[in-house]
């Protein structure tokens, strides 16, 4: 089965600052890795997505992602935080289910505070 | 861009009655809608898939005859919760696939709370 896991409960980061939301993962074949933000009493936003091609990835808001298959790694990044960005981020799998259908499979999810 | 509507956004109930939970997909086809369940500060469980025109496949440990899932058109799911009990308080999030596509969209969650 595929998973993914976000080691991280919370991140604490001072707003300008860099800002990394570590994800790796564990898969059976080629990786279809997503990330999801969600803002309090939300639903889930899209952020980015890796299927294939480049191992960096950009996304919405100013959000990329490294792909990185020895390490087996799909970390968020953003240069420099805003505190609009303190919410709840998701790193998600694609798994394939019967029927030709697939399904997510998040991560604990990952709390990011940015501080002003 | 794609857009899933979902209805009520609250609701709190007795314990005994039964929630219907709408999504609907407002731009597009939705060829197969998820339905997840979260707890507080907690990821989300995937409780059901669900295709237009058959029947919903749900997850191991997911009670089929109470948490009745229909997706009876290519733009509209339901979930119902019967007989609700407090313990099925938590937020309901639905999440649709584009026919052909990759991308899933989010319904923005249905806070559910039964007293």
């Amino acid at each position: 089965a595929q998973s993914v896991a976000q080691p991280e409960d919370q991140v604490n980061v001072a707003e300008g600052n860099p800002l990394t939301v570590k994800c790796t993962y564990s898969v059976s074949g080629n990786p279809y890795l997503f990330w999801y933000v969600q803002y309090p009493n939300r639903g889930l936003q899209f952020l980015l997505k890796y299927i294939t091609g480049d191992n960096l990835v950009k996304g919405s808001y100013g959000f990329e992602a490294e792909f990185n298959k020895s390490q087996t790694s799909f970390h968020l990044k953003k240069p420099s935080a805003l505190v609009s960005d303190s919410a709840l981020y998701f790193c998600a799998v694609r798994e394939a289910i019967s029927g030709g259908y697939n399904k997510l499979i998040f991560g604990a999810g990952t709390r990011l505070a940015v501080h002003p | 861009g794609a857009v899933v509507s979902q209805h009520p956004s609250r609701v709190i109930c007795k314990s005994g009655t039964s929630v219907k939970i709408e999504c609907r997909s407002l731009d597009f086809q939705a060829t197969t809608m998820f339905w997840y369940r979260q707890f507080p500060k907690q990821s989300l469980m995937l409780m059901a898939t669900s295709n237009e025109g058959s029947k919903a496949t749900y997850e191991q440990g997911v009670e089929k005859d109470k948490f009745l899932i229909n997706h009876a058109s290519l733009t509209l799911s339901t979930l119902t919760v019967t007989s609700a009990h407090p313990e099925d308080s938590s937020f309901y999030i639905c999440s649709a696939r584009r026919t052909g596509k990759d991308g899933y969209t989010f319904g923005s969650g249905t806070r559910l709370t039964v007293v």
